[in-house]
Protein backbone atom coordinates (compact mmCIF):
# COMPACT_ATOMS: atom_id res chain seq x y z
CA UNK A 1 0.00 0.00 0.00
CA UNK A 2 1.20 3.19 -1.20
CA UNK A 3 2.11 5.80 2.06
CA UNK A 4 3.17 9.28 2.57
CA UNK A 5 3.67 10.09 6.16
CA UNK A 6 4.44 13.17 8.05
CA UNK A 7 4.77 14.76 11.19
CA UNK A 8 1.18 15.88 12.34
CA UNK A 9 2.66 18.51 14.40
CA UNK A 10 1.85 21.06 15.07
CA UNK A 11 4.80 22.67 14.35
CA UNK A 12 5.64 26.08 15.75
CA UNK A 13 7.81 28.57 14.80
CA UNK A 14 8.37 32.40 15.53
CA UNK A 15 8.21 35.32 12.91
CA UNK A 16 10.89 35.48 10.64
CA UNK A 17 12.01 32.05 11.56
CA UNK A 18 12.65 29.17 8.45
CA UNK A 19 10.16 26.38 9.06
CA UNK A 20 10.87 22.80 7.89
CA UNK A 21 8.38 20.08 6.96
CA UNK A 22 9.06 16.60 5.97
CA UNK A 23 7.83 13.74 4.14
CA UNK A 24 8.63 10.09 3.68
CA UNK A 25 6.98 8.06 1.57
CA UNK A 26 6.62 4.39 0.71
CA UNK A 27 6.23 3.40 -2.81
CA UNK A 28 9.75 3.85 -4.69
CA UNK A 29 7.90 4.47 -8.18
CA UNK A 30 6.97 8.04 -6.33
CA UNK A 31 7.48 10.36 -9.40
CA UNK A 32 5.79 13.52 -8.92
CA UNK A 33 5.69 15.42 -4.94
CA UNK A 34 3.76 18.17 -4.20
CA UNK A 35 3.11 20.48 -1.13
CA UNK A 36 -0.51 21.89 -0.89
CA UNK A 37 -1.62 24.11 1.75
CA UNK A 38 -4.60 24.16 3.59
CA UNK A 39 -6.11 26.35 5.54
CA UNK A 40 -8.62 25.84 8.25
CA UNK A 41 -11.58 24.96 6.16
CA UNK A 42 -10.26 25.50 3.20
CA UNK A 43 -9.55 23.55 0.30
CA UNK A 44 -5.71 22.63 -0.91
CA UNK A 45 -3.65 25.10 -2.81
CA UNK A 46 -0.83 23.99 -4.80
CA UNK A 47 2.54 26.15 -3.81
CA UNK A 48 5.01 23.56 -5.35
CA UNK A 49 6.00 20.72 -6.97
CA UNK A 50 9.39 18.74 -7.46
CA UNK A 51 9.90 15.92 -10.05
CA UNK A 52 13.83 15.67 -9.98
CA UNK A 53 16.39 15.31 -6.99
CA UNK A 54 17.75 18.27 -5.78
CA UNK A 55 15.91 21.71 -4.64
CA UNK A 56 13.49 23.71 -5.95
CA UNK A 57 13.06 27.18 -4.83
CA UNK A 58 10.13 29.66 -5.51
CA UNK A 59 10.38 32.93 -3.21
CA UNK A 60 10.46 31.89 0.41
CA UNK A 61 9.83 28.50 -0.60
CA UNK A 62 12.28 25.65 -1.03
CA UNK A 63 11.43 21.91 -1.95
CA UNK A 64 13.93 18.92 -1.28
CA UNK A 65 13.55 15.43 -3.37
CA UNK A 66 15.72 12.61 -2.06
CA UNK A 67 14.69 9.38 -3.86
CA UNK A 68 17.20 7.19 -2.60
CA UNK A 69 16.01 8.22 1.16
CA UNK A 70 12.49 8.64 -0.17
CA UNK A 71 12.36 11.70 1.53
CA UNK A 72 10.49 15.45 0.48
CA UNK A 73 11.05 18.43 2.44
CA UNK A 74 9.74 21.97 2.17
CA UNK A 75 11.56 24.97 3.90
CA UNK A 76 9.73 28.18 4.71
CA UNK A 77 12.23 30.87 5.27
CA UNK A 78 10.88 33.93 7.03
CA UNK A 79 7.93 32.46 8.35
CA UNK A 80 4.84 34.81 7.98
CA UNK A 81 1.87 34.57 10.39
CA UNK A 82 0.27 34.05 7.11
CA UNK A 83 1.87 31.48 6.56
CA UNK A 84 0.06 29.56 9.85
CA UNK A 85 -1.74 26.45 8.09
CA UNK A 86 -1.39 22.68 7.37
CA UNK A 87 0.51 21.10 4.68
CA UNK A 88 0.12 18.06 3.35
CA UNK A 89 2.57 16.40 1.03
CA UNK A 90 1.79 14.08 -2.04
CA UNK A 91 3.02 11.75 -4.05
CA UNK A 92 1.85 9.83 -7.13
CA UNK A 93 3.28 7.27 -9.53
CA UNK A 94 4.57 7.62 -12.87
CA UNK A 95 2.29 8.84 -15.51
CA UNK A 96 -0.18 8.63 -12.88
CA UNK A 97 -3.06 11.00 -11.67
CA UNK A 98 -3.71 9.73 -8.17
CA UNK A 99 -2.43 11.58 -5.77
CA UNK A 100 -1.64 9.78 -2.15
CA UNK A 101 -1.34 12.99 0.54
CA UNK A 102 0.30 12.13 3.94
CA UNK A 103 -1.87 13.17 6.81
CA UNK A 104 -0.41 16.83 6.83
CA UNK A 105 1.79 19.06 9.08
CA UNK A 106 -0.26 21.80 11.12
CA UNK A 107 2.42 24.77 11.36
CA UNK A 108 1.63 27.85 13.46
CA UNK A 109 4.15 31.22 13.02
CA UNK A 110 3.97 32.88 16.27
CA UNK A 111 4.22 36.82 15.97
CA UNK B 1 -10.99 32.76 -15.04
CA UNK B 2 -13.30 31.03 -12.32
CA UNK B 3 -12.22 28.21 -10.63
CA UNK B 4 -13.58 24.66 -9.48
CA UNK B 5 -17.07 24.90 -7.74
CA UNK B 6 -18.83 22.57 -6.01
CA UNK B 7 -22.72 22.65 -4.74
CA UNK B 8 -23.72 22.63 -2.23
CA UNK B 9 -21.40 23.60 0.35
CA UNK B 10 -22.99 21.85 2.81
CA UNK B 11 -25.31 18.78 3.04
CA UNK B 12 -26.22 17.22 5.72
CA UNK B 13 -28.52 14.00 5.93
CA UNK B 14 -29.96 11.21 7.52
CA UNK B 15 -28.73 7.97 7.87
CA UNK B 16 -30.14 5.55 4.72
CA UNK B 17 -30.74 8.70 2.61
CA UNK B 18 -28.96 9.20 -0.87
CA UNK B 19 -27.00 11.96 -1.94
CA UNK B 20 -25.61 13.89 -4.96
CA UNK B 21 -22.89 16.05 -4.79
CA UNK B 22 -22.03 18.14 -7.87
CA UNK B 23 -18.55 19.80 -9.61
CA UNK B 24 -18.12 21.96 -12.29
CA UNK B 25 -14.77 21.84 -12.95
CA UNK B 26 -12.28 24.44 -14.23
CA UNK B 27 -13.35 25.48 -17.84
CA UNK B 28 -11.08 23.20 -20.41
CA UNK B 29 -9.95 20.60 -17.89
CA UNK B 30 -10.10 17.13 -19.13
CA UNK B 31 -8.95 15.14 -16.02
CA UNK B 32 -11.41 15.38 -12.90
CA UNK B 33 -10.85 13.70 -9.58
CA UNK B 34 -12.97 13.00 -6.44
CA UNK B 35 -11.21 13.05 -3.07
CA UNK B 36 -12.79 12.87 0.47
CA UNK B 37 -11.39 14.22 3.38
CA UNK B 38 -12.09 12.66 6.92
CA UNK B 39 -11.28 15.27 10.10
CA UNK B 40 -7.28 15.23 10.78
CA UNK B 41 -6.56 13.36 7.38
CA UNK B 42 -4.75 13.97 4.09
CA UNK B 43 -7.70 13.79 1.18
CA UNK B 44 -7.66 10.14 -0.02
CA UNK B 45 -8.61 9.94 -4.00
CA UNK B 46 -11.92 8.25 -4.64
CA UNK B 47 -12.00 8.41 -8.75
CA UNK B 48 -10.43 9.98 -11.64
CA UNK B 49 -12.54 11.11 -14.84
CA UNK B 50 -10.56 11.23 -18.44
CA UNK B 51 -13.31 13.58 -20.82
CA UNK B 52 -16.42 11.47 -19.92
CA UNK B 53 -15.37 8.08 -19.05
CA UNK B 54 -14.08 6.94 -15.70
CA UNK B 55 -10.33 5.89 -16.29
CA UNK B 56 -9.90 5.06 -12.51
CA UNK B 57 -12.25 4.43 -9.91
CA UNK B 58 -10.21 2.12 -7.68
CA UNK B 59 -10.49 4.70 -4.60
CA UNK B 60 -14.40 4.25 -4.43
CA UNK B 61 -14.79 2.61 -1.10
CA UNK B 62 -18.12 -0.13 -2.05
CA UNK B 63 -20.83 -0.04 -4.56
CA UNK B 64 -22.67 2.26 -2.78
CA UNK B 65 -20.83 5.44 -4.01
CA UNK B 66 -20.90 6.21 -8.05
CA UNK B 67 -19.78 9.59 -10.04
CA UNK B 68 -20.45 10.38 -13.46
CA UNK B 69 -19.32 12.87 -16.17
CA UNK B 70 -21.92 12.68 -18.88
CA UNK B 71 -20.61 15.94 -21.24
CA UNK B 72 -16.99 15.47 -20.04
CA UNK B 73 -17.34 18.90 -18.01
CA UNK B 74 -19.84 18.48 -14.83
CA UNK B 75 -19.47 15.71 -12.73
CA UNK B 76 -21.84 14.48 -10.06
CA UNK B 77 -20.76 12.19 -6.99
CA UNK B 78 -23.63 9.88 -6.12
CA UNK B 79 -24.13 8.43 -2.64
CA UNK B 80 -26.35 5.48 -2.14
CA UNK B 81 -27.70 4.25 1.73
CA UNK B 82 -25.54 6.66 3.43
CA UNK B 83 -23.83 5.70 6.77
CA UNK B 84 -22.29 7.74 9.58
CA UNK B 85 -19.12 7.13 8.34
CA UNK B 86 -19.42 8.69 5.29
CA UNK B 87 -19.70 12.43 6.93
CA UNK B 88 -16.28 13.73 5.96
CA UNK B 89 -15.60 16.78 3.02
CA UNK B 90 -15.49 15.57 -0.39
CA UNK B 91 -13.14 17.24 -3.13
CA UNK B 92 -13.20 17.67 -6.39
CA UNK B 93 -10.25 18.53 -8.53
CA UNK B 94 -9.57 18.96 -12.16
CA UNK B 95 -6.79 19.68 -14.36
CA UNK B 96 -5.74 20.53 -17.62
CA UNK B 97 -5.32 16.89 -18.64
CA UNK B 98 -3.82 14.68 -16.68
CA UNK B 99 -0.93 12.84 -14.86
CA UNK B 100 1.53 15.68 -13.46
CA UNK B 101 -0.57 18.48 -14.34
CA UNK B 102 -1.68 20.13 -11.30
CA UNK B 103 -4.62 19.40 -9.85
CA UNK B 104 -6.93 22.12 -8.68
CA UNK B 105 -9.13 21.92 -6.12
CA UNK B 106 -12.99 23.30 -5.33
CA UNK B 107 -13.77 24.46 -1.79
CA UNK B 108 -15.31 20.94 -1.28
CA UNK B 109 -18.69 19.74 0.56
CA UNK B 110 -19.00 19.02 3.76
CA UNK B 111 -21.13 16.28 4.06
CA UNK B 112 -22.90 15.03 7.40
CA UNK B 113 -24.71 11.71 7.91
CA UNK B 114 -27.19 11.77 10.94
Amino acid sequence: QKEVEQNSGPLSVPEGAIASLNCTYSDRGSQSFFWYRQYSGKSPELIMSIYSNGDKEDGRFTAQLNKASQYVSLLIRDSQPSDSATYLCAASGAGSYQLTFGKGTKLSVIP
Amino acid sequence: GAGVSQTPSNKVTEKGKYVELRCDPISGHTALYWYRQSLGQGPEFLIYFQGTGAADDSGLPNDRFFAVRPEGSVSTLKIQRTERGDSAVYLCASSLSGATDTQYFGPGTRLTVL
